[in-house]
């Protein structure tokens, strides 16, 4: 069963153009919403979070939108620059006082030059 | 300031051993969640730790088991070894309270034979 889904294995944009990639959820228990990029041989690194209470949350080139109704958040990024390609993992944890993170599958994402 | 440092980063064991993996979170941080990451499944979350206390569990079997010591360093042990184990085994910390940033160590990639 899984609660958080990547449903794009791979996305390719153009250098300098937006990058979107998008996610959804099942657990209506989740209220806390987290980004992650990931190089090969490296663990993940947080990129943006949003809590339940908001529906966007912006830092610097990265935006995080989400629709709770429709249970979806997308990550936006704006311009897209080759050092973006990476694997960006969308994860969602309900507030248990601490982390139970479930992560979805990835989108790999490739910025052409 | 030093990042999650994970150790051993390579593992080599055949079934029905068992192995303890062992994290150092980043100074301060006083919790400390461990994942799998396998191709098919992406990042699964095994537990959390925090003071010293199991504070959230993942759906994983009772052949995988954790806990934390009082200057927060965490080892996870695996016992009865099986195939399917393998992956790569990544700890995270963070400061504690409430859903702060996770910071990720570079895993232990772990080959069960």
């Amino acid at each position: 069963d899984q609660q958080v889904k990547q449903n794009s294995p791979s996305l390719s944009v153009q250098e300098g153009r937006i990058s979107i990639l998008n996610c959804d959820y099942t657990n209506s228990m989740f209220d806390y919403f987290l980004w992650y990029k990931k190089y090969p041989a490296e663990g993940p690194t947080f990129l943006i979070s949003i809590s339940s209470i908001k529906d966007k949350n912006e830092d610097g080139r990265f935006t995080v939108f989400l629709n709770k109704s429709a249970k979806h958040l997308s990550l936006h990024i704006v311009p897209s620059q080759p050092g973006d390609s990476a694997v960006y993992f969308c994860a969602a944890s309900p507030n248990t006082g601490g982390f139970k993170t479930i992560f979805g599958a990835g989108t790999r994402l490739f910025v052409k030059a | 300031k030093a990042g999650v440092t994970q150790t051993p980063r390579y593992l080599i064991k055949t079934r029905g051993q068992q192995v303890t993996l062992s994290c150092s979170p980043i100074s301060g941080h006083r919790s400390v969640s461990w994942y799998q990451q396998t191709p098919g499944q992406g990042l699964q979350f095994l537990f959390e730790y925090f003071s010293e206390t199991q504070r959230n569990k993942g759906n994983f079997p009772g052949r995988f088991s954790g806990r934390q010591f009082s200057n927060s360093r965490s080892e996870m042990n695996v016992s009865t070894l099986e195939l399917g184990d393998s992956a790569l085994y990544l700890c995270a910390s963070s400061i504690g309270q409430g859903l702060d940033e996770q910071f990720f160590g570079p895993g232990t990639r772990l080959t069960v034979l």
